[in-house]
C-alpha cells in the first residue's frame, strides 16, 4: 500500500511564482525523501529530511517536516520552465531498512 | 543516470512468453531495487537486494522473480508475463551504509504486454 498521499496531484502555475506541494504519510519514519522525474526519465533525489528535523534548505529547494501530523512539503521558490517535472515524497520506514515508499506524486507545470 | 543501465529500455511481448529484464551497475553498491511505475499509483516495490543472492520481497511481488549473481547485476523475471504487468519498470541502487541513504534510478524499461 502506498505510504504517501500527495496534494495536489497537479499544479501548474507561472514561472517566478513559488510552488509548494505537500505529502502525508501513516507510519513512523526515519526520514523523507523528495525525487523529481522529469517525462521519460528516472528519479532523480532532491534532498532529504530526517525524523528528529523539521526543515532543510536546498538551493531554492525548501522541505518541512510535522512529525506530528505525519506531514511534510516541498517549496520551490522562484519556480522556472525546468522545474516542470512530477515530483514524489519517499519515507523511510524505522522498522524498513533500507526501503523507500513513495508517494503517488504531484505533476508541477510552470507555465513561461 | 548514476552508472546505472537497464536493459531492454522497450519491449513489447506476448501474454504468456517469459521476459526478463536486466539492471546493470558501475558503482558498487550493496543495495539494488526494482520498481514499477503505474498512472496512479507511483512507484510500487517489486522485490530488492542487499547483496549477492541475497533478495527479498517488496509490496507487488507476485509473478516476478529476480536473481542477483553479482554485485553488478540484478535481473528481473517474469516467467509468465500479463497483460497487468504492463508498466515502466525502474532499477534502483543504494550505497546501504545506513537508513539515510538515497536511491539512484536508471532511465527505465517500458514493457507493454499484448
Amino acid at each position: 500500500s502506498q505510504q504517501g498521499e500527495e496534494d495536489p496531484q497537479a499544479l501548474s502555475i507561472q514561472e517566478g511564482e513559488n510552488a509548494t506541494m505537500n505529502c502525508s504519510y501513516k507510519t513512523s519514519i526515519n526520514n523523507l525523501q523528495w525525487y523529481r522525474q522529469n517525462s521519460g526519465r528516472g528519479l532523480v533525489h532532491l534532498i532529504l529530511i530526517r525524523s528528529n528535523e523539521r526543515e532543510k534548505h536546498s538551493g531554492r529547494l525548501r522541505v518541512t517536516l510535522d512529525t506530528s501530523k505525519k506531514s511534510s512539503s516541498l517549496l520551490i521558490t522562484a519556480s522556472r520552465a525546468a522545474d516542470t517535472a512530477s515530483y514524489f515524497c519517499a519515507t523511510v520506514d524505522v522498522q524498513g531498512a533500507q526501503k523507500l515508499v513513495f508517494g503517488q506524486g504531484t505533476r508541477l507545470t510552470i507555465n513561461p | 543516470d548514476a552508472g546505472i543501465t537497464q536493459s531492454p529500455r522497450h519491449k513489447v511481448t506476448e501474454t504468456g512468453t517469459p521476459v526478463t529484464l536486466r539492471c546493470h551497475q558501475t558503482e558498487n553498491h550493496r543495495y539494488m531495487y526494482w520498481y514499477r511505475q503505474d498512472p496512479g499509483h507511483g512507484l510500487r516495490l517489486i522485490h530488492y537486494s542487499y547483496g549477492v543472492k541475497d533478495t527479498d520481497k517488496g509490496e507487488v511481488s507476485d509473478g516476478y522473480s529476480v536473481s542477483r549473481s553479482k554485485t553488478e547485476d540484478f535481473l528481473l523475471t517474469l516467467e509468465s508475463a500479463t497483460s497487468s504487468q504492463t508498466s515502466v519498470y525502474f532499477c534502483a541502487i543504494s550505497e546501504g551504509r545506513g537508513r539515510t541513504d538515497t536511491q539512484y534510478f536508471g532511465p527505465g524499461t517500458r514493457l507493454t504486454v499484448l
